[in-house]
């Protein structure tokens, strides 16, 4: 099955202690990207790749690290995470940029106390 | 950054009625998409408008990309309860995808 796929699924952690969301495609999607949805903001793109080795930052970066050594995986890092972290967090992938069709994973819910 | 500024924030209708939303910006927008998110998952594409001025349909759902391409509406028609859930507008420009705040949709039946 076409899938994209995110772990953990929850995730409670304490400010400073280093984590990492892993994202799965195996659509062999060259784009993939990461956003956070907070109420009243709708998504907002942290960063996203255009294929490997190749990330850039979207609106929000600030906190959050991104790596693509592989076309199918996309891990989202937070080095020293803090309460203002704290949200539900979505990867996303699609064939190229330009095609439209962007696939969700199921979601991330991350609290940081 | 870019921002969207979409309406209503929410919705509670009647099975049956239609369903309008809508988003602006104050920036020019080459695509305008609208995606569902029911609970628990990710957002799922609807509609995908290119040309400024385009409707497009989908089953029930008709959308529009504004003539000033700094626009675009979906509409619902004859609502079901299916039809719950959060419904997100965005706007695509060269490298980025910027989303809406959200409509958030219940149906009464």
């Amino acid at each position: 099955e076409a899938q994209v796929t995110q772990n953990p699924r929850y995730l409670i952690t304490v400010t400073g202690k280093k984590l990492t969301v892993t994202c799965s495609q195996n659509m062999n999607h060259e784009y993939m990207s990461w956003y956070r949805q907070d109420p009243g903001l709708g998504l907002r793109q942290i960063y996203y790749s255009m294929n490997v080795e190749v990330t850039d930052k979207g609106d929000v970066p600030e906190g959050y690290k991104v790596s693509r050594k592989e076309k199918r995986n996309f891990p989202l890092i937070l080095e020293s995470p803090s309460p203002n972290q704290t949200s539900l967090y979505f990867c996303a992938s699609s064939l190229q940029w330009g095609y439209n069709e962007q696939f969700f994973g199921p979601g991330t819910r991350l609290t940081v106390l | 950054g870019q921002q969207l500024n979409q309406s209503p924030q929410s919705m509670f209708i009647q099975e049956g009625e239609d369903v309008s939303m809508n988003c602006t910006s104050s920036s020019i927008f080459n695509t305008w998409l609208w995606y569902k998110q029911d609970p628990g998952e990710g957002p799922v594409l609807l509609i995908a408008l290119y040309k400024a001025g385009e409707l497009t349909s989908n089953g029930r759902l008709t959308a529009q990309f504004g003539i000033t391409r700094k626009d675009s509406f979906l509409n619902i028609s004859a609502s079901i309860p299916s039809d719950v859930g959060i419904y997100f507008c965005a706007g695509q420009n060269g490298n980025k995808l910027v989303f809406g705040a959200g409509t958030i949709l219940r149906v009464k039946s």
